[in-house]
């Protein structure tokens, strides 16, 4: 079964400073992933995603995430913190069954992320 | 533009009463999900459609019930029987074909008094 952990449930950095939100998978597939965004009463936002292209996949807003299969992490960066980076980010993995992608997403626990001034 | 809408954006309810939150898509998705969101457990998937007249349950489906007559539609129900309904609820819609992405509507914010 395929399961996701962020190691991290809040991180705090100022702005201007490097960002690195941490996400391990487990999967017995060739998984794909993904990393949403969350603001305050919000719905998700997609940041970017793996499908089993490149490893390092670039997403919006700066952000990017590297895909590390012998380590089974898919951590999230962006070089320079913007006070509106401040929100709640999801890594997510897609759930399959045999060849196929039901279309079910499993959610790790999120990390808040607090960008001082 | 294409786009998930949810109603109502924040809806309060008695105990003992059933509510109905709505979600509409015009992405022309057949998969449709809802899930529930509560501070420290991430999201929870609820019920979801992989196509019209047929759903499935999620992880946490006791409490709740949902119909899927139209493509575009996907309403759910949250009974009195469920304990604990304070929460926000996100409904979604997959891109299967295109993107494998899921776009999420804004959310709606359910309190029991």
């Amino acid at each position: 079964a395929q399961s996701v952990t962020q190691l991290d449930s809040h991180v705090s950095v100022s702005e201007g400073t490097p960002v690195l939100l941490r996400c391990n998978y487990s999967s017995s597939y060739s998984p794909s992933l993904f990393w949403y965004v969350q603001h305050p009463n919000k719905g998700l936002q997609l940041l970017l995603k793996y499908t089993s292209a490149a490893t390092l996949v670039k997403g919006i807003n700066g952000f990017e995430a590297e895909f590390k299969k012998s380590e089974t992490s898919f951590h999230l960066t962006k070089p320079s913190a913007h006070m509106s980076d401040a929100a709640e980010y999801f890594c997510v993995v897609s759930d399959r069954e045999g060849s196929g992608n039901t279309g079910k997403l499993i959610f790790g626990q999120g990390t808040t992320l607090q960008v001082k001034p | 533009d294409g786009g998930i809408t949810q109603s109502p954006k924040y809806l309060f309810r008695k105990e003992g009463q059933n509510v109905t939150l709505s979600c509409e898509q015009n992405l022309n998705h057949d998969a449709m999900y809802w899930y529930r969101q509560d501070p420290g457990q991430g999201l929870r998937l609820i019920y979801y459609s992989q196509i019209v007249n047929d759903f499935q349950k999620g992880d946490i489906a006791e409490g709740y019930s949902v119909s899927r007559e139209k493509k575009e539609s996907f309403p759910l129900t949250v009974t009195s029987a469920q304990k604990n309904p304070t929460a926000f609820y996100l409904c979604a819609s997959w891109d299967r074909r295109n993107t494998g992405e899921l776009f999420f509507g804004e959310g709606s914010r359910l309190t029991v008094l």
